[in-house]
């Protein structure tokens, strides 16, 4: 079953801009990870924060992890045109495997 | 470092057709899962491998769906008979060794779109 609801379904920015977008989930997790889908494509990996880690860097993304909240979001600073993508959250509940949620469809305007 | 390779990219066929679907791991990678993704929707787990052991297919329509891993490398995933619904994309993604504990990274492949006419 599908843990993480991403927020908002989607997004619209102009290029340079920032783009933030959130995740919640219901039960405790190990970790919680961020992956990009370009139209057409598999998805890759972004972002991994375990449950102990509150902030994360890299390149230009930013994750935070707010567990008391069961919540994370994801920014994306300085946004260019090769951006827009779908963004899930995937969230590992000690199970061995992650559950998606339904996605952030960001476009990035020239 | 090859990636996770799948094949056909795209497949086209009437309902009450069977088709299957094929999936090469990252070599060394024991954990190998099947997500279907509808359109517009996130990635939902069918099954899960670790070798040639099924650990989780509790989500697999087991009356339509079929999957092995024999040789504990490759994969290939059934839909016999298929139906409209299962118009989706079949993602296949796997696991570097090691992974015991919490979940790392998967590494994904490109997928499988399926169309039931």
């Amino acid at each position: 079953s599908q843990q993480g609801e991403e927020d908002p379904q989607a997004l619209s920015i102009q290029e340079g801009e920032n783009a933030t977008m959130n995740c919640s989930y219901k039960t405790s997790i190990n970790n919680l990870q961020w992956y990009r889908q370009n139209s057409g494509r598999g998805l890759v990996h972004l972002i991994l924060i375990r449950s102990n880690e509150r902030e994360k860097h890299s390149g230009r993304l930013r994750v935070t992890l707010d567990t008391s909240k069961k919540s994370s979001s994801l920014l994306i600073t300085a946004s260019r045109a090769a951006d827009t993508a779908s963004y899930f959250c995937a969230t590992d509940h000690n199970d061995y495997k992650l559950s998606f949620g339904a996605g952030t469809t960001v476009t990035v305007r020239a | 470092e090859a990636g996770v390779a799948q094949s056909p990219r795209y497949k086209i066929i009437e309902k009450r057709q069977s088709v299957a679907f094929w999936c090469n791991p990252i070599s060394g990678h024991a954990t190998l899962y099947w997500y279907q993704q509808i359109l517009g929707q996130g990635p939902k787990l069918l099954i899960q491998f670790q070798n040639n052991g099924v650990v989780d297919d509790s989500q697999l329509p087991k009356d339509r769906f079929s999957a092995e891993r024999l040789k504990g490398v490759d994969s290939t995933l059934k839909i016999q008979p298929a139906k409209l619904e299962d118009s989706a994309v079949y993602l296949c993604a796997s696991l570097p060794p090691g992974s015991r504990g919490p979940t790392g990274e998967l590494f994904f492949g490109e997928g499988s779109r399926l169309t039931v006419l």
